[in-house]
């Protein structure tokens, strides 16, 4: 089974600049989340979607961040303008429903903001 | 709100047994995780338990829950030098998204 497909892996730009990340979650699962991990701390969620609708975006910072899964399968998270603090990991994770314990996470999209 | 605490950083010789521990703040956490992240990549789900068990074993790992004390432990049996890496600990309720501890990094010596 082909798990959680994220890219890009590494991202490099300058702050102001726009950058977006795409998720392909597993088969079928109708769960998808983006979490935010900042070095030397735990992931934090920014967006759970259920299907296309979103569940929870309450840590999602509106201003700049903005994410979408238009046909309930894959999904985009994008930054703009981007800044300094935003450098971080960017974790797309999928479970087959919201009640499912089981939540797989992809390999991350690595931001650098310089 | 909820908390999720860890120590964070062990260190152990390979063939010992290592024990990380997790305390978390959120009493109707329904489950209870432990993941593992090596350098460079994602998170990877090595156990989880739902709070009405005390223990679960699943091969070298042991997760204990002492729900009373919101206190979870995570011991791997012989830790190997590929044991190696971040765990961390999380809980959620069902159909919610998890909440992470910081993460401890363990490091495993020969």
């Amino acid at each position: 089974e082909a798990g959680v497909a994220q890219s890009p892996r590494y991202k490099i730009i300058e702050k102001r600049q726009s950058v977006a990340f795409w998720c392909n979650p597993i088969s079928g699962h109708a769960t998808l989340y983006w979490y935010q991990q900042i070095l030397g701390q735990g992931p934090k969620l920014l967006i759970q979607f259920q299907n296309n609708g979103v569940v929870d975006d309450s840590q999602l910072p509106k201003d700049r961040f903005s994410a979408e899964r238009l046909k309930g399968v894959d999904s985009t998270l994008k930054i703009q303008p981007a800044k300094l603090e935003d450098s971080a990991v960017y974790l797309c994770a999928s479970s087959q429903e919201p009640m499912r314990n089981t939540i797989y996470f992809g390999e991350g999209s690595w931001l650098t903001v310089v | 709100g909820e908390d999720v605490e860890q120590s964070l950083f062990l260190s152990v010789r390979e063939g010992d047994s290592s024990v990380i521990n997790c305390t978390y703040t959120d009493s109707s956490s329904t489950y209870l995780y432990w993941y593992k992240q090596e350098p460079g990549a994602g998170l990877q789900l090595l156990t989880y338990i739902f709070s009405n068990m005390d223990m679960k074993q699943d091969q070298r790992l042991t997760v204990l829950l002492n729900k009373k004390d919101k206190h979870l432990s995570l011991r791997i049996a012989d830790t190997q030098t590929g044991d190696s890496a971040i765990y961390f600990c999380a809980e959620n309720q069902a159909g919610t998204a998890l909440i992470f501890g910081k993460g401890t990094t363990l490091s495993v010596s020969s």
